[in-house]
Protein backbone atom coordinates (compact mmCIF):
# COMPACT_ATOMS: atom_id res chain seq x y z
CA UNK A 1 0.00 0.00 0.00
CA UNK A 2 1.20 3.26 -0.98
CA UNK A 3 2.13 5.55 2.38
CA UNK A 4 3.89 8.11 4.04
CA UNK A 5 4.54 6.65 7.11
CA UNK A 6 5.21 9.18 10.75
CA UNK A 7 6.71 8.09 13.37
CA UNK A 8 5.38 9.21 16.20
CA UNK A 9 1.80 10.03 16.04
CA UNK A 10 2.08 12.00 19.73
CA UNK A 11 5.10 13.09 21.70
CA UNK A 12 5.08 15.35 24.51
CA UNK A 13 8.64 16.50 25.59
CA UNK A 14 9.98 18.81 27.12
CA UNK A 15 12.21 22.44 26.17
CA UNK A 16 15.65 21.57 25.24
CA UNK A 17 15.35 18.00 24.58
CA UNK A 18 16.37 16.98 21.22
CA UNK A 19 14.07 15.14 19.67
CA UNK A 20 13.55 13.64 15.88
CA UNK A 21 10.32 12.80 13.99
CA UNK A 22 10.47 10.35 10.84
CA UNK A 23 8.74 10.40 7.83
CA UNK A 24 9.27 7.46 5.62
CA UNK A 25 7.72 6.69 1.99
CA UNK A 26 7.24 3.71 -0.31
CA UNK A 27 6.48 5.79 -3.87
CA UNK A 28 9.94 6.50 -4.98
CA UNK A 29 9.24 10.13 -4.12
CA UNK A 30 11.15 12.51 -5.17
CA UNK A 31 9.53 15.49 -3.32
CA UNK A 32 9.23 15.55 0.03
CA UNK A 33 8.08 18.39 2.77
CA UNK A 34 7.21 18.74 6.48
CA UNK A 35 4.57 21.02 7.42
CA UNK A 36 3.65 22.32 10.56
CA UNK A 37 -0.39 23.55 11.37
CA UNK A 38 -1.80 25.59 14.11
CA UNK A 39 -4.97 26.83 14.81
CA UNK A 40 -6.05 30.10 12.29
CA UNK A 41 -2.58 29.75 10.50
CA UNK A 42 -3.18 26.54 7.75
CA UNK A 43 -0.08 24.72 6.73
CA UNK A 44 3.06 26.09 6.82
CA UNK A 45 5.67 24.77 4.87
CA UNK A 46 8.88 23.97 7.35
CA UNK A 47 11.74 21.93 4.61
CA UNK A 48 11.31 20.31 1.61
CA UNK A 49 13.53 18.19 -0.57
CA UNK A 50 13.72 17.73 -4.17
CA UNK A 51 15.78 14.47 -3.77
CA UNK A 52 18.47 12.71 -2.15
CA UNK A 53 20.85 15.54 -0.12
CA UNK A 54 18.90 18.22 -1.65
CA UNK A 55 17.32 20.69 0.91
CA UNK A 56 15.83 23.54 1.44
CA UNK A 57 14.24 26.41 3.77
CA UNK A 58 9.79 26.66 3.62
CA UNK A 59 8.46 29.54 5.16
CA UNK A 60 9.28 28.43 8.82
CA UNK A 61 12.18 26.59 9.08
CA UNK A 62 13.74 28.27 12.34
CA UNK A 63 14.79 25.43 14.87
CA UNK A 64 14.14 22.65 12.59
CA UNK A 65 16.23 20.66 10.84
CA UNK A 66 16.19 17.95 8.25
CA UNK A 67 18.35 15.67 6.17
CA UNK A 68 17.43 13.34 2.99
CA UNK A 69 20.55 10.70 3.26
CA UNK A 70 18.12 8.06 1.54
CA UNK A 71 15.31 9.29 -0.78
CA UNK A 72 12.44 7.11 1.08
CA UNK A 73 13.29 9.25 4.34
CA UNK A 74 13.03 12.97 5.32
CA UNK A 75 13.05 12.92 9.32
CA UNK A 76 12.51 16.49 10.87
CA UNK A 77 14.89 17.33 14.08
CA UNK A 78 14.41 19.24 16.83
CA UNK A 79 17.54 20.27 18.26
CA UNK A 80 16.37 22.03 21.49
CA UNK A 81 12.70 22.37 20.99
CA UNK A 82 10.71 25.19 22.87
CA UNK A 83 7.20 25.31 23.54
CA UNK A 84 6.13 27.43 20.43
CA UNK A 85 7.04 24.33 18.44
CA UNK A 86 4.04 22.75 20.10
CA UNK A 87 2.08 22.08 17.34
CA UNK A 88 0.44 19.28 14.64
CA UNK A 89 3.82 17.98 12.21
CA UNK A 90 2.55 16.84 8.86
CA UNK A 91 5.35 15.09 6.34
CA UNK A 92 3.99 14.70 2.62
CA UNK A 93 5.67 13.46 -0.52
CA UNK A 94 4.92 13.72 -4.29
CA UNK A 95 6.88 12.38 -7.43
CA UNK A 96 7.73 16.23 -8.26
CA UNK A 97 7.27 19.66 -7.04
CA UNK A 98 5.70 22.31 -8.12
CA UNK A 99 2.34 20.89 -7.02
CA UNK A 100 2.96 18.90 -10.88
CA UNK A 101 1.64 15.74 -8.98
CA UNK A 102 -0.62 15.17 -5.91
CA UNK A 103 0.86 15.28 -2.44
CA UNK A 104 0.61 11.99 -0.07
CA UNK A 105 0.67 13.04 3.43
CA UNK A 106 0.69 11.05 6.95
CA UNK A 107 -0.76 11.32 9.29
CA UNK A 108 0.85 13.53 11.48
CA UNK A 109 2.18 13.95 14.69
CA UNK A 110 1.34 16.17 17.75
CA UNK A 111 3.98 17.61 19.48
CA UNK A 112 3.84 19.05 22.52
CA UNK A 113 6.52 20.90 24.52
CA UNK A 114 6.13 21.85 27.68
CA UNK B 1 4.10 34.19 3.00
CA UNK B 2 0.86 33.91 1.83
CA UNK B 3 -0.19 33.38 -1.91
CA UNK B 4 -3.31 31.06 -1.39
CA UNK B 5 -6.54 32.23 0.61
CA UNK B 6 -9.57 30.50 1.05
CA UNK B 7 -13.44 31.78 1.03
CA UNK B 8 -15.34 31.47 3.65
CA UNK B 9 -13.24 30.05 6.83
CA UNK B 10 -16.51 28.70 7.44
CA UNK B 11 -19.25 27.25 6.41
CA UNK B 12 -22.19 25.39 7.48
CA UNK B 13 -25.06 23.91 5.09
CA UNK B 14 -27.83 21.23 5.17
CA UNK B 15 -27.43 17.60 3.87
CA UNK B 16 -27.97 17.86 0.16
CA UNK B 17 -27.06 21.34 -0.96
CA UNK B 18 -24.04 22.55 -2.36
CA UNK B 19 -21.29 24.17 -0.85
CA UNK B 20 -18.87 26.19 -2.45
CA UNK B 21 -15.64 27.67 -1.60
CA UNK B 22 -12.76 30.50 -3.02
CA UNK B 23 -9.37 30.49 -3.21
CA UNK B 24 -7.41 33.64 -4.12
CA UNK B 25 -4.37 33.75 -4.90
CA UNK B 26 -1.73 36.91 -5.49
CA UNK B 27 0.51 35.87 -8.03
CA UNK B 28 0.58 33.75 -11.29
CA UNK B 29 1.17 30.14 -10.49
CA UNK B 30 1.49 26.93 -12.58
CA UNK B 31 -0.87 24.56 -10.66
CA UNK B 32 -3.60 24.47 -8.08
CA UNK B 33 -4.40 21.71 -5.83
CA UNK B 34 -7.61 20.93 -3.25
CA UNK B 35 -7.11 19.06 -0.55
CA UNK B 36 -9.25 18.17 2.24
CA UNK B 37 -8.47 17.03 5.96
CA UNK B 38 -10.54 15.63 8.18
CA UNK B 39 -10.56 16.41 11.74
CA UNK B 40 -6.73 16.32 13.01
CA UNK B 41 -6.04 13.92 10.40
CA UNK B 42 -3.44 14.07 7.05
CA UNK B 43 -4.15 15.64 3.99
CA UNK B 44 -6.25 14.12 1.19
CA UNK B 45 -5.30 15.36 -2.02
CA UNK B 46 -9.09 15.60 -4.31
CA UNK B 47 -8.13 17.46 -7.40
CA UNK B 48 -5.26 19.37 -9.45
CA UNK B 49 -5.57 21.84 -11.75
CA UNK B 50 -3.44 23.69 -13.90
CA UNK B 51 -3.10 27.89 -15.51
CA UNK B 52 -3.67 26.13 -19.14
CA UNK B 53 -7.33 24.32 -17.68
CA UNK B 54 -10.23 26.22 -16.59
CA UNK B 55 -12.79 23.61 -15.21
CA UNK B 56 -12.22 19.93 -14.26
CA UNK B 57 -14.62 17.55 -12.31
CA UNK B 58 -14.15 14.78 -9.67
CA UNK B 59 -17.45 12.91 -8.83
CA UNK B 60 -19.13 15.60 -6.74
CA UNK B 61 -16.27 17.85 -7.10
CA UNK B 62 -15.95 20.69 -10.03
CA UNK B 63 -13.04 23.02 -9.91
CA UNK B 64 -12.52 26.07 -11.66
CA UNK B 65 -9.86 28.37 -12.31
CA UNK B 66 -9.79 32.19 -13.28
CA UNK B 67 -6.04 32.77 -13.48
CA UNK B 68 -7.49 36.80 -14.58
CA UNK B 69 -8.85 36.86 -11.35
CA UNK B 70 -6.41 34.58 -9.55
CA UNK B 71 -9.19 32.47 -8.13
CA UNK B 72 -10.28 29.50 -7.88
CA UNK B 73 -13.56 27.85 -6.55
CA UNK B 74 -14.33 23.92 -5.65
CA UNK B 75 -18.25 23.03 -5.64
CA UNK B 76 -19.23 20.10 -4.02
CA UNK B 77 -22.65 18.87 -4.83
CA UNK B 78 -25.27 17.16 -3.13
CA UNK B 79 -23.41 17.41 0.29
CA UNK B 80 -23.30 14.79 2.26
CA UNK B 81 -22.12 14.71 6.02
CA UNK B 82 -18.77 12.77 4.90
CA UNK B 83 -18.14 15.66 3.77
CA UNK B 84 -17.34 17.66 6.61
CA UNK B 85 -13.97 18.76 6.91
CA UNK B 86 -11.90 21.60 6.00
CA UNK B 87 -10.32 22.00 2.62
CA UNK B 88 -7.51 24.09 1.41
CA UNK B 89 -6.01 25.05 -1.76
CA UNK B 90 -2.38 24.74 -2.50
CA UNK B 91 -0.61 27.15 -4.82
CA UNK B 92 2.98 27.29 -6.39
CA UNK B 93 5.16 29.62 -4.36
CA UNK B 94 5.45 33.28 -5.67
CA UNK B 95 9.10 33.27 -5.61
CA UNK B 96 9.11 30.48 -8.53
CA UNK B 97 11.17 28.02 -6.20
CA UNK B 98 9.81 24.95 -5.22
CA UNK B 99 7.79 25.63 -1.90
CA UNK B 100 4.17 25.01 -2.13
CA UNK B 101 1.78 27.65 0.11
CA UNK B 102 -1.05 26.41 1.49
CA UNK B 103 -4.20 28.39 2.15
CA UNK B 104 -5.74 28.86 5.92
CA UNK B 105 -8.81 26.49 4.96
CA UNK B 106 -12.41 26.26 5.02
CA UNK B 107 -14.33 24.67 7.60
CA UNK B 108 -17.19 22.78 5.74
CA UNK B 109 -20.01 21.49 8.48
CA UNK B 110 -22.84 19.89 6.64
CA UNK B 111 -25.92 19.37 8.91
CA UNK B 112 -28.59 16.84 8.78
Amino acid sequence: EAQVTQNPRYLITVTGKKLTVTCSQNMNHEYMSWYRQDPGLGLRQIYYSMNVEVTDKGDVPEGYKVSRKEKRNFPLILESPSPNQTSLYFCASSFFGNLNTEAFFGQGTRLTVV
Amino acid sequence: SQQGEEDPQALSIQEGENATMNCSYKTSINNLQWYRQNSGRGLVHLILIRSNEREKHSGRLRVTLDTSKKSSSLLITASRAADTASYFCATDSPNRDDKIIFGKGTRLHILP
